[in-house]
């Protein structure tokens, strides 16, 4: 069974400080990985997916993740906060044997001045 | 651009009624998926289905059954709506072999 934990339900941090958000996964095969941002009264859209290749993942906004396999982790980060980047972010598992999307309970991430 | 369809916006029912949640796509997916999404609790995984007259329960199927007569639509049946059942379901749209997944705009309801 796969599964994902997101700790930290509600972060907050300054504008222009770091943006670190935590996920681990559970799988018993190799994962793809995701992170999909949800804006206030928006659906989801995805930030960025690990599938393999290289480690560390790029996406949109200046985000970024690392895929660790030794800690089964995954965690978001970006370097300067931007009060537009307020805003839930979710983290999800996907399996090949499962082909099913496993989402994390959600950070809500405020960004203060 | 892939579009994947909910029938409803926002809905209001009243306990007991029997709900139909629809969700149809617009192209040859296979997988199709059917969430709620609760503050504090994530989307969790209600039912999905890999084909037609497929179907297979998630991690939360009970008050639910589900319906895909037709490949491109997915129906979603709350038999006798609860107000435990009020959230937003969200339909989602994957193909097979495919690591993309595309979302319904989610239909919020309201069981009173």
């Amino acid at each position: 069974a796969q599964s994902v934990t997101q700790l930290g339900s509600h972060v907050s941090v300054s504008e222009g400080a770091l943006v670190l958000l935590r996920c681990n996964y559970s799988s018993s095969v190799p994962p793809y990985l995701f992170w999909y941002v949800q804006y206030p009264n928006q659906g989801l859209q995805l930030l960025l997916k690990y599938t393999s290749a290289a480690t560390l993942v790029k996406g949109i906004n200046g985000f970024e993740a690392e895929f660790k396999k030794s800690e089964t982790s995954f965690h978001l980060t970006k370097p300067s906060a931007h009060m537009s980047d307020a805003a839930e972010y979710f983290c999800a598992v996907l399996t090949g044997t499962a082909s099913k999307l496993t989402f994390g309970t959600g950070t809500r991430l405020q960004v203060t001045l | 651009d892939v579009k994947v369809t909910q029938s409803s916006r926002y809905l209001v029912k009243r306990t007991g009624e029997k709900v139909f949640l629809e969700c149809v796509q617009d192209m040859d997916h296979e997988n199709m998926f059917w969430y709620r999404q609760d503050p504090g609790l994530g989307l969790r995984l209600i039912y999905f289905s890999y084909d037609v007259k497929m179907k297979e329960k998630g991690d939360i199927p009970e008050g639910y059954s589900v319906s895909r007569e037709k490949k491109e639509r997915f129906s979603l049946i709350l038999e006798s709506a609860s107000t435990n059942q009020t959230s937003m379901y969200l339909c989602v749209l994957m193909k097979r072999d495919s690591t993309e997944a595309f979302f319904g705009q989610g239909t919020r309801l309201t069981v009173v």
